[in-house]
């Protein structure tokens, strides 16, 4: 079946480390891909989103994803968490084909320790 | 504050109730979207909207019905739920239908049934 996957349920992190959160997807075709973020008691917002061209993409709040083909990923990092980055995050996928129906991944928790 | 406002945003109502929740967007969008967020669920895709006409209905249960009056507001009508239904009612916008354009999310309705 079609789908996206985020295999980290929670990840934690110190304030001022590394993140890196997976987000894996089984199409056929390279689909749309995006990450959204979602602060407690808030929707979701967009951090970054790839369609072509260059595979490693910028996004708000100084995130970064990069695509790779060959694993089919779109990994999500920052080089240094803030303490305000503890949230949920969402890979979302637009199918190759078709108009836009995003599958969204179960999400990652992001907890981080001061 | 993205643009997208939901109404109310928290809603208790027992079983035999009648409610609607309310979705207004002011960015000149022409798609709109119900999603239901679930605890440990991934985001469900209930209805899709595109110039105020329904275009995608994922199987869900007919105690839910929405409507779409004009291309900026959309409602979820409610009636005889299930504590089941209890979950993070989000609304969304687009520019369109095209795989390239974003979601816009509004901070949801957090409804609550007994």
């Amino acid at each position: 079946a079609q789908s996206v996957t985020q295999p980290d349920i929670h990840i934690t992190v110190s304030e001022g480390a590394s993140l890196e959160l997976r987000c894996n997807y089984s199409y056929g075709a390279t689909p749309y891909l995006f990450w959204y973020v979602q602060s407690p008691g808030q929707g979701l917002q967009l951090l970054l989103k790839y369609f072509s061209g260059d595979t490693l993409v910028q996004g708000i709040k100084g995130f970064e994803a990069e695509f790779k083909r060959s694993q089919s990923s779109f990994n999500l990092r920052k080089p240094s968490v803030h303490w305000s980055d503890a949230a949920e995050y969402f890979c979302a996928v637009v199918p190759p084909g078709g108009s836009y129906i995003p599958t969204f991944g179960r999400g990652t928790s992001l907890i981080v320790h001061p | 504050e993205t643009g997208v406002t939901q109404t109310p945003r928290h809603l208790v109502m027992g079983m035999t109730n009648k409610k609607s929740l309310k979705c207004e967007q002011h960015l000149g969008h022409n798609a709109m979207y119900w999603y239901k967020q679930s605890a440990k669920k991934p985001l469900e895709l209930m209805f899709v909207y595109s110039l105020e006409e329904r275009v995608e209905n994922n199987s869900v249960p007919s105690r839910f019905s929405p409507e779409c009056p004009n291309s900026s507001h959309l409602f979820l009508h409610l009636h005889t739920l299930q504590p089941e239904d209890s979950a993070l009612y989000l609304c969304a916008s687009s520019q369109d239908r095209s795989r390239s354009t974003e979601a816009f999310f509004g901070q949801g309705t957090r409804l609550t049934v007994v």
